[in-house]
């Protein structure tokens, strides 16, 4: 089945700078990728999300790239705000039709943003 | 709309003891699933159903049973509690077909304690 690999673990930056977060995925069936932010004692919510036909998308500070070929993808933040810090995670999915489109998830960054 | 309703929302267990988490949706969705979060482990799936009566083994499904009699609930049952089951559970669900088919809404969770 699929496995879903994220790094680092834990990620501190400065107020302003930029993070990266980097997942790769073992199912070449995959062709759904999302990303979700959980913040303390809440439920994940979706922030990004990238099928496998495109290769990166952008939504103002949150960026997604995919990388099929090699079967990693990345999130990107720029101009990071304290109330980016959150845990953030990324997920794989295959079709709906096959195993009905069960997203496997990776095992969550840790962002803290320092004022 | 209520989205995705989860009861209880907190719960404690002695080993050995069995309870069933309530997983109910209103959006007509025909994908539900059930996941345990953990410390650095992130979301892992326990099980999934992609229709009223049918349901399937995710990734850790051992110690659990599910069944969705009815197409907006979700049931999780532990029938004898252990304290590796202690845990955060999340519900989830999504469309089948598009719009929205890949994106999951989340319950709130429903904390579970096993002494």
């Amino acid at each position: 089945g699929e496995n879903v690999e994220q790094h680092p673990s834990t990620l501190s930056v400065q107020e302003g700078d930029s993070a990266v977060i980097k997942c790769t995925y073992s199912d070449s069936a995959s062709n759904y990728f999302p990303w979700y932010k959980q913040e303390l004692g809440k439920r994940p919510q979706l922030i990004i999300d990238i099928r496998s036909n495109v290769g990166e998308k952008k939504d103002q500070r949150i960026a997604v790239t995919l990388n099929k070929t090699a079967k990693h993808f990345s999130l990107h933040i720029t101009e990071t705000q304290p109330e980016d810090s959150a845990v953030y995670f990324c997920a794989a999915s295959t079709p709906s039709y096959n195993q009905g489109g069960k997203l496997i998830f990776g095992q969550g960054t840790e962002l803290s943003v320092k004022p | 709309n209520a989205g995705v309703t989860q009861t209880p929302k907190f719960r404690v267990l002695k080993t050995g003891q069995s309870m069933t988490l309530l997983c109910a949706q209103d959006m007509n969705h025909e994908y539900m699933y059930w996941y345990r979060q953990d410390p650095g482990m992130g979301l892992r799936l326990i099980h999934y159903s992609v229709g009223e009566g049918t349901t399937a083994k995710g990734e850790v499904p051992d110690g659990y049973n599910v069944s969705r009699l009815k197409k907006q609930n979700f049931l999780l049952g532990l029938e004898s509690a252990a304290p590796s089951q202690t845990s955060v559970y999340f519900c989830a669900s999504k469309n089948r077909v598009a719009p929205g088919a890949n994106v999951l809404t989340f319950g709130a969770g429903s904390r579970l304690t096993v002494l």
